[in-house]
């Protein structure tokens, strides 16, 4: 699975929209890219997906390059109950093999009253 | 519907005892998978399992040991604790990867995790 470069931490302000990159230059043909956040001391609750087409769902909006080497996390109206660490990550669906997500170390995203 | 339930929530051992960390999921999801978080750092793989009676090693898979005897449970066991396991484990759970009109559907949904400190 292609490996994701994340900024290690970002503010917001409440109310803004907050615009989280992710930089996935090796990704390949089949590979989705995928957000999840994890709340202090929760475990990571899955955002939003994505292959190539923009998505969005009533959590966040997902927008991926033409190229698909980049994508963006857009939340877009932050308030204080998003102050979360966000995960970026590409995998590609293995149908029989199981989701062998590998999370690095995310994007700190602290929103600001 | 419970989701992915963990427990004990918090754990203490002694160096060199043995326990078992339970997970259970009532969402009938045949990928069921364990990892670890020690602070500053992302989650780390240690077992994952694809159905009752497959299981296979993730990441950092020495020192625990899984089983998957049913498709609702997938315990961890630490069989001789170091402090070096001294860390937040959480479960997950999924459907295996299959494509609805297209789109993967893989979701995970995660355990609310164990604190568990050896000391």
């Amino acid at each position: 699975d292609a490996k994701t470069t994340q900024p290690p931490s970002m503010d917001c302000a409440e109310g803004r929209a907050a615009n989280l990159p992710c930089n996935h230059s090796t990704i390949s043909g089949n590979e989705y890219v995928y957000w999840y956040r994890q709340i202090h001391s929760q475990g990571p609750q899955y955002i939003i997906h994505g292959l190539k087409n923009n998505e969005t769902n009533e959590m966040a909006s997902l927008i991926i390059t033409e190229d698909r080497k980049s994508s963006t996390l857009i939340l877009p109206h932050a308030t204080l109950r998003d102050t979360a660490v966000y995960y970026c990550i590409v995998r590609a669906t293995k149908l029989d093999t199981g989701n062998q997500f590998y999370f690095g170390t995310g994007t700190s995203l602290t929103v600001i009253p | 519907n419970a989701g992915v339930t963990q427990t004990p929530k918090f754990q203490v051992l002694k160096t060199g005892q043995s326990m078992t960390l339970q997970c259970a999921q009532d969402m009938n999801h045949e990928y069921m998978s364990w990892y670890r978080q020690d602070p500053g750092m992302g989650l780390r793989l240690i077992h994952y399992s694809v159905g009752a009676g497959i299981t296979d090693q993730g990441e950092v898979p020495n020192g625990y040991n899984v089983s998957r005897s049913t498709t609702e449970d997938f315990p961890l066991r630490l069989l001789s604790a170091a402090p070096s396991q001294t860390s937040v484990y959480f479960c997950a759970s999924s459907h295996l990867g299959r494509r609805d009109r297209g789109r993967s559907n893989e979701k995970l949904f995660f355990g609310s995790g164990t604190q568990l400190s050896v000391l």
